[in-house]
């Protein structure tokens, strides 16, 4: 129900340690992904993209793995900071490249 | 210019007016976007624009009117909205693939 909708997932994790937060997309013809990262007041932010002929894909502190077989997405970040704090949204492209469908979303909390 | 602006950050409106929001990129982006986002959910797609035309239309409500004037600007026209309205509007940009989000219109409807 609508009240289920208003508690995001949430992460804890400790200053330092690394975050590994998870997506599961529902579309079979997806062929590309996106990570977002929105913090509090702002528009999302690019974090990190992978296509579906990938399964691997690094960036600067970031990793982005794809499992297509059950369709499963999830982005590492390596020692995390207080300035990871944010809202982290998976987004996949659907049947058509121009339409980007976002994920239901997870808060990352950095523990001190 | 590496960025996507919107105006206004903020817009009070009554269920009679009629206002518009505004957003513009100079990154030579051919597609354009607008987004809904309520209060802890994702982004809802409402609207994209490829080379200045309307190419998805998520089953918006008529009382939110698009345009795009030129590949720069994006228009959303807001007539007749009602108090569920309220929320963050995003537009987007797209050169290829990957979207660059400006920081959105924070709509209240009274």
């Amino acid at each position: 129900g609508e009240s289920v909708g208003l508690h995001l997932p949430t992460l804890s994790v400790q200053e330092g340690d690394n975050s590994i937060i998870n997506c599961a997309y529902s579309n079979s013809a997806s062929d590309y992904f996106i990570w977002y990262k929105q913090e509090s007041g702002k528009g999302p932010q690019f974090i990190i993209d992978i296509r579906s002929n990938m399964d691997k894909r690094q960036g600067q502190r970031v990793t982005v793995l794809l499992n297509k077989t059950v369709k499963h997405l999830s982005l590492q970040i390596a020692a995390t900071q207080p300035g990871d704090s944010a809202v982290y949204f998976c987004a996949e492209n659907g049947e058509r490249d121009d339409k980007i469908i976002f994920g239901k979303g997870t808060r990352l909390h950095i523990l001190p | 210019d590496t960025e996507v602006t919107q105006t206004p950050k903020h817009l009070v409106m009554g269920m009679t007016n009629k206002k518009s929001l505004k957003c513009e990129q100079h990154m030579g982006h051919r597609a354009m976007y607008w987004y809904k986002q309520k209060a802890k959910k994702p982004p809802e797609l409402m609207f994209v624009y490829s080379y200045e035309k309307l190419s998805i239309n998520e089953s918006v409500p008529s009382r939110f009117s698009p345009e795009c004037p030129n590949s720069s600007l994006l228009n959303l026209h807001l007539h007749a909205l009602q108090p569920e309205d309220s929320a963050l509007y995003l537009c987007a940009s797209s050169l290829t693939s990957g979207l660059f989000f400006g920081p959105g219109t924070r709509l209240t409807v009274l």
